[in-house]
């Protein structure tokens, strides 16, 4: 039972271009979410994060937005850079639990 | 840097065997946590401990068990491993449990390899 998903596992995108990467998930339970990045052999490093009562969160380069109603969150980063070239992961919590989804693998290219 | 601190980094070892995964958490972390990914796959939230005591657990085999001590390191056992078993070992930690909305910090990982 896959609570939170990310149905795209990979994107490329051209540097200086918006990398837009997707979330959904089932529970209306959720009430946090986070993007987490991934560099091999390395664990996950938190980015940025956003409650259910906001419907956008922005950090530099790095926007969250989250439609409630859609149950469904994304992560703008704008402009990519090659540095962004990661595995992204978005999570959620429910209770004490953080629940993942599968990634998406995200490729900067010049 | 995150703080956190898994030992060891690379684990071989046969099939049948057991073996324990090790964390220390960030100083002042209360809560700790074990995941794990497998091959292109996302990670599987184990078992949380918060002050010593299990808190929640997700998708942990029975031949899996985890304890937090007093000085709140915390200890993943893997026993009777399979070949499937094979995977990356997350431990993660943070203040006070998710109950406060906080993010959760990972350590570097355990590659566990089963030969």
């Amino acid at each position: 039972d896959q609570q939170v998903k990310q149905n795209s596992p990979s994107l490329s995108v051209q540097e200086g271009r918006i990398s837009i990467l997707n979330c959904d998930y089932t529970n209306s339970m959720f009430d946090y979410f986070l993007w987490y990045k991934k560099y091999p052999a390395e664990g996950p490093t938190f980015l940025i994060s956003i409650s259910s009562i906001k419907d956008k969160n922005e950090d530099g380069r790095f926007t969250v937005f989250l439609n409630k109603s859609a149950k469904h969150l994304s992560l703008h980063i704008v402009p990519s850079q090659p540095g962004d070239s990661a595995v992204y992961f978005c999570a959620a919590i429910n209770t004490d639990k953080l629940i993942f989804g599968t990634g998406t693998r995200l490729q900067v290219f010049p | 840097d995150s703080g956190v601190t898994q030992t060891p980094k690379h684990l071989i070892t046969a099939t049948g065997q057991r073996v324990t995964l090790r964390c220390s958490p960030r100083s002042g972390d209360l809560s700790v946590y074990w995941y794990q990914q497998s091959l292109d796959q996302g990670l599987q939230f184990l078992i949380q401990y918060y002050n010593g005591e299990e808190r929640a657990k997700g998708n942990i085999l029975e031949r899996f068990s985890a304890q937090q001590f007093p000085d709140l390191h915390s200890e993943l056992n893997l026993s009777s491993l399979e070949l499937g078993d094979s995977a990356l070992y997350f431990c993660a930690s943070s203040v006070d449990g998710m109950r406060g909305n906080t993010e959760a910090f990972f350590g570097q990982g355990t590659r566990l390899t089963v030969v």
